[in-house]
């Protein structure tokens, strides 16, 4: 089954103590993304990544680093997580036609995280 | 700079309803646009797109978008709505080689 997913679901932690949620999709996509869904403001992109070792910030990327070793992996690193970063998580994959990411994103489960 | 608005915040409707929910986004080039839903403590899924063509496109479980050029607008509609239908409903803009901007979601109720 083609499918993006997300590891864990759900976390709680503590302000500054680093933590990691991986992505993972199975459709040989070349253009991964990470987004936060806050009330009110709908998603907004965090990174991005356009294949293999391209990666590119979004509009809120401050207090986030990514990785894109393979293909397959996206993962998101919180290196000294705060309270404001508490929120949920959605990982998306999506195939490109060149330059142009086209066609559908596709979504993950989510995670939501919450810093206390 | 490009961005979308959506301005129904929360929408109330009895079943059986139409429903309209507006989106109008602000870009002066070419765009791809798409509805996206979000069920219930779910992911988010593909309503319906548009690239190019007949404005008029249609998606899954009866819901359709029109893309109105002269008016930067892309609003999904729907005859008559069901319970079901309850979820967050979010447009999305997707210019050149960029990524997707998202609108900041209508939250849809549906009361039986």
């Amino acid at each position: 089954e083609a499918q993006v997913t997300q590891n864990p679901r759900y976390l709680i932690t503590v302000t500054g103590k680093k933590l990691t949620v991986t992505c993972s999709q199975n459709m040989n996509h070349e253009y991964m993304s990470w987004y936060r869904q806050d009330p009110g403001l709908g998603l907004r992109q965090i990174y991005y990544s356009m294949n293999v070792e391209v990666t590119d910030k979004g509009d809120v990327p401050e207090g986030y680093k990514v990785s894109r070793k393979e293909k397959r992996n996206f993962p998101l690193i919180l290196e000294s997580p705060s309270p404001n970063q508490t929120s949920l998580y959605f990982c998306a994959s999506s195939s490109r036609q060149g330059l142009v990411v086209s066609n559908e994103q596709f979504f993950g489960p989510g995670t939501r995280l919450t810093v206390l | 700079a490009q961005s979308v608005s959506q301005h129904n915040h929360h929408v109330i409707l009895s079943e059986a309803a139409s429903l309209e929910l507006g989106c109008n986004y602000s870009y002066g080039g070419t765009v791809n646009l798409f509805w996206y839903v979000q069920y219930p403590g779910q992911h988010l899924q593909l309503l319906l797109k548009y690239f190019s063509g007949d404005p008029l496109v249609k998606g899954i479980k009866g819901f359709e978008a029109e893309f109105i050029k002269s008016k930067f607008s892309f609003n999904l509609r729907k005859p008559s709505v069901q319970w079901s239908d309850t979820a967050e409903y979010f447009c999305a803009l997707q210019t050149g080689a960029n990524n997707l901007f998202f609108g900041t979601g209508t939250r849809l109720t549906v009361i039986p």
